[in-house]
């Protein structure tokens, strides 16, 4: 079965950092993209950032990019999401979801149960 | 950036009845080389992740009711519930990976009426 779990989350200051990890588990881990989407409480989907099986691709969202860095460990089985600079709006659950296979990178399964990233003063 | 507009923002359908939701995009994720269309349907029930219903806007994921259908072409799609259930309380978002950044439509909220 496939497990992906979700840490790293918790309440930080505007401007300053945080990171998230992931860990997965039930697939070969370095096979697949992986992905951060993310949630602002009470409000819809983000898609964040992506990045390919071998972690030499990366991929952000406009409104993340130069602030947050997407890698996974491969020997690991760990994705993480260093996040900087950070700001009110980027208060949300994060989720850690793998990409499907080839063509269906984009699609996203399964997902984790999230963790909650806070920024507030 | 693909726009994806979802209507209704909710809608309210008694047990058994058929539901529909509307996705439109703003532009054709319908990919020539393949005759594809790169459009996902997902399930989020109440505290928890997502859960991925439908992609190439039509095909079921495994384990997935078969009351649960997609349909469309281009940038017009829809998501039908034939026969509601209890347990298909939950908004339901669709998502385009036609292109990065992939993009997700508002959120359509269904419930009992």
């Amino acid at each position: 079965e496939v497990q992906l779990l979700e840490s790293g989350g918790g309440l930080v200051q505007p401007g300053g950092s945080l990171r998230l990890s992931c860990a997965a588990s039930g697939f070969t881990f370095s096979t697949y993209a992986m992905n951060w989407v993310r949630q602002a409480p009470g409000k819809g989907l983000q898609w964040v950032s992506a990045i390919s099986g071998s972690g030499d691709s990366t991929y952000y969202a406009d409104s993340v990019k130069g602030r947050f860095t997407i890698s996974r460990d491969n020997s690991r089985n760990t994705l993480y999401l260093q996040m900087n600079s950070l700001r009110a709006e980027d208060t949300a659950v994060y989720y850690c979801a793998k990409g499907k296979e080839l063509e269906l990178r984009g699609v996203f399964d399964p997902w984790g149960q999230g963790t909650l990233v806070t920024v507030s003063s | 950036d693909i726009v994806m507009t979802q209507s209704p923002d909710s809608l309210a359908v008694s047990l058994g009845e058929r539901a529909t939701i509307n996705c439109k995009s703003s532009q054709s994720v319908l990919y020539s080389s393949d005759n594809k269309n790169y459009l996902t349907w997902y399930q989020q029930k109440p505290g928890q992740p997502p859960k991925l219903l439908i992609y190439w806007a039509s095909t079921r994921e495994s384990g997935v009711p078969d009351r649960f259908s997609g349909s469309g072409s281009g940038t017009d799609f829809t998501l039908t519930i034939s026969s509601l259930q209890a347990e298909d309380v939950a908004v339901y978002y669709c998502q385009q990976f036609y292109t990065t950044p992939q993009t997700f439509g508002q959120g359509t909220k269904v419930e009992i009426k």
